[in-house]
């Protein structure tokens, strides 16, 4: 697609439940990365995916959070057990793999946990 | 740790005028700077980018000046207008390494 794409736009679950987000990056993109926003605040790095390295996850706050991405293309962040704690914005990027350079982000999915 | 930091949080300024937006980074070692603009309820939208190798940069009505010797990043935004209001990121990667932010500076154009 033209832009990078992440669905649901929101999602509001019960505390206690897993839930799945999903990015879609631009095409050809090979470096993946996703990030969480809290109200007000900047945006804090998860998972970073480039081509068929392993990922980085250094970002991610808990075991709880998991991420794949399948074919080297769509990816799936998945949170576990959701707490109220883990309310925010989250938010996927891509970029070429060549090169410094060409991060464009999606709107994100607004998880909300009640 | 390294960090992206803002100077000032909130900026308000009028139709018409000049606006700075600055940015503090501890990290020499980046090589790759960014601005986002992010409107309410959408995603960071990339506005300017800067490589290390440079010190300044223009695009349309948005000039990025870097200064290595103190880590400071500024966006100035010029004519600024009401579709400029938004929230304004700096934030910077070393070799496409995951991008480190600030967390923002909120300008209000008033009219």
């Amino acid at each position: 697609g033209a832009g990078v794409s992440q669905s649901p736009s929101n999602k509001v679950t019960e505390k206690g439940k897993d839930v799945e987000l999903r990015c879609d990056p631009i095409s050809g993109h090979t470096a993946l990365y996703w990030y969480r926003q809290s109200l007000g605040q900047g945006l804090e790095f998860l998972i970073y995916f480039q081509g068929n390295s392993a990922p980085d996850k250094s970002g991610l706050p808990s075991d709880r959070f998991s991420a794949e991405r399948t074919g080297g293309s769509v990816s799936t962040l998945t949170i576990q057990r959701t707490q109220q704690e883990d309310s925010a914005v989250y938010l996927c990027a891509s970029r070429p793999g060549q090169g410094n350079y060409g991060y464009t982000f999606g709107s994100g999915t607004r998880l909300t946990v009640v | 740790g390294e960090s992206v930091g803002l100077h000032l949080p909130t900026l308000s300024v009028q139709e018409g005028d000049n606006s700075i937006i600055n940015c503090a980074y501890s990290n020499s070692a980046s090589d790759y700077f960014i601005w986002y603009k992010q409107e309410s309820g959408k995603g960071p939208q990339f506005i300017i980018d800067i490589r290390s190798n440079m010190d300044k940069r223009q695009g349309q009505r948005v000039t990025v000046l870097l200064n290595k010797t103190v880590k400071h990043l500024s966006l100035q935004i010029a004519a600024t207008q009401p579709g400029d209001s938004a929230v304004y990121f700096c934030a910077e990667s070393l070799r496409g390494y995951a991008l480190n932010f600030g967390k923002g500076t909120s300008l209000l154009v008033t009219p």
